[in-house]
């Protein structure tokens, strides 16, 4: 089956520690995007990637980073720069990058918790 | 720049009456505009979509919603609500950034 799959579910970490989420599609889609979501807060974007080697800021980069060296693949890192990190973290794929009328679709999402 | 609001955090609809949920959005032209669902610890699922033509939009589960330029609004509606359907449900517009920005969502609640 086609789809987005994230690992691990849950994630814990320590404070002070990087961590990274892994997102993987095998959908053929060129464009990724990651999105944090906070209660009441919808969905906030923290990286989209439109073609591989290629990633654009979103509204909420500061202390995120990623990678895109394949096509299948968006890993993100949330690193200790990020002052509050504990959140829901969902991945999403569309077929054509920059196409407005694409759909999205998401990956299961992990919930990161800081200790 | 684009923006959508949804007015209602909570709803909370009996099992088997009709379900309106509000979404307005803000966008000097017509834009591309989403319903999305979300089950308690899952990703989101594309309820359905406008992107132009008729302004009645049919999607999956039973839902269909009303694209109003005059009003700019986009609201999901369904006739009949099962207690499946508590769920959280996000608005999406598309401008000519080509990324979507989401509403804050709105809570279903379905009562027995």
């Amino acid at each position: 089956d086609g789809g987005i799959t994230q690992s691990p579910k849950y994630l814990f970490r320590k404070e002070g520690q990087n961590v990274t989420l892994s997102c993987e599609q095998n959908l053929n889609h060129d464009a990724m995007y990651w999105y944090r979501q906070d209660p009441g807060q919808g969905l906030r974007l923290i990286y989209y990637s439109q073609i591989v080697n290629d990633f654009q800021k979103g509204d909420i980069a500061e202390g995120y980073s990623v990678s895109r060296e394949k096509k299948e693949s968006f890993p993100l890192t949330v690193t200790s720069a990020q002052k509050n990190p504990t959140a829901f973290y969902l991945c999403a794929s569309s077929m054509v990058a920059g196409g407005s009328t694409d759909t999205q679709y998401f990956g299961p999402g992990t919930r990161l918790t800081v200790l | 720049a684009q923006s959508v609001t949804q007015p209602d955090i909570h709803i909370t609809v009996s099992e088997g009456a009709s379900l309106e949920l509000r979404c307005n959005y803000s966008y000097g032209a017509t834009p591309y505009l989403f319903w999305y669902v979300q089950s308690p610890g899952q990703g989101l699922q594309l309820l359905l979509k406008y992107f132009s033509g008729d302004t009645l939009v049919q999607g999956i589960k039973g839902f269909e919603a009303e694209f109003k330029r005059s009003q700019s609004s986009f609201n999901l509606r369904k006739p009949s609500v099962h207690w499946s359907d508590a769920a959280e449900y996000f608005c999406a517009v598309v401008g000519g950034s080509y990324i979507p920005t989401f509403g804050r969502g709105t809570s279903l609640i379905v009562h027995p």
